[in-house]
């Protein structure tokens, strides 16, 4: 079955260390998302990439990176510059035309101390 | 950035009872997609609109475009508790531009 799996479900990091969730999907959609969601703020946008070799920032990028080198992967480190990096990260795909809106994955909790 | 106005941002109702939620932008969208997350996990669509006043429904689920293009309705009939979680709206203007989601609805059922 097509779908997007993110790993692993909850991750410990110690303050200072850089941390990297995983984003794979098999639904060959050309687009992949990374959303942050804190209690009460919905989704924001982190980055995305529309092509292989693409991406861009989204509305929260300071102290996040990204890569896409494979259609299937899009890989989101968490900086140690990142301030207040505890929070509850959320991959998504879809075609170019957005209109059929976002597969999700099952979300990555991450937790730094 | 555009914005979409979710409401209420939270809501306790009783088990059987109906619930109402809406999503509102000053911008016009072409397509409005709801969506539920379950706790701990990733949203999952429920329902998309794709014309103006189009009513779709999906069991005991159903959703509205509005007419101006600008809101949208998503209304759960008697509900149960596994309906507990964040209703999302999100707006779709077209092509390969963004969706845009708004902050949510947290429902909690009490059986």
């Amino acid at each position: 079955d097509g779908g997007i799996t993110q790993s692993p479900k909850y991750l410990f990091r110690k303050e200072g260390q850089n941390v990297t969730l995983s984003c794979e999907q098999n639904l060959n959609h050309d687009a992949m998302y990374w959303y942050r969601q804190d209690p009460g703020q919905g989704l924001r946008l982190i980055y995305y990439s529309q092509i292989v070799n693409d991406f861009q920032k989204g509305d929260i990028a300071e102290g996040y990176s990204v890569s896409r080198e494979k259609k299937e992967s899009f890989p989101l480190t968490v900086t140690s510059a990142q301030k207040n990096p505890t929070a509850f990260y959320l991959c998504a795909s879809s075609i170019s035309y957005s209109a059929y809106g976002y597969t999700f994955g099952s979300g990555t909790r991450l937790t730094v101390v | 950035g555009q914005q979409l106005n979710q409401s209420p941002q939270s809501m306790f109702i009783q088990e059987g009872e109906d619930v109402s939620m809406n999503c509102t932008s000053s911008s016009i969208f072409n397509t409005w997609l709801w969506y539920k997350q379950d706790p701990g996990e990733g949203p999952v669509l429920l329902i998309a609109l794709y014309k103006a006043g189009e009513l779709t429904s999906n069991g005991r689920l159903t959703a509205q475009f509005g007419i101006t293009r600008k809101d949208s309705f998503l209304n759960i009939s008697a509900s149960i508790p596994s309906d507990v979680g964040i209703y999302f709206c999100a707006g779709s203007q077209g092509g390969s531009e963004k969706l845009v989601f708004g902050k949510g609805t947290k429902l909690t059922v009490n059986p």
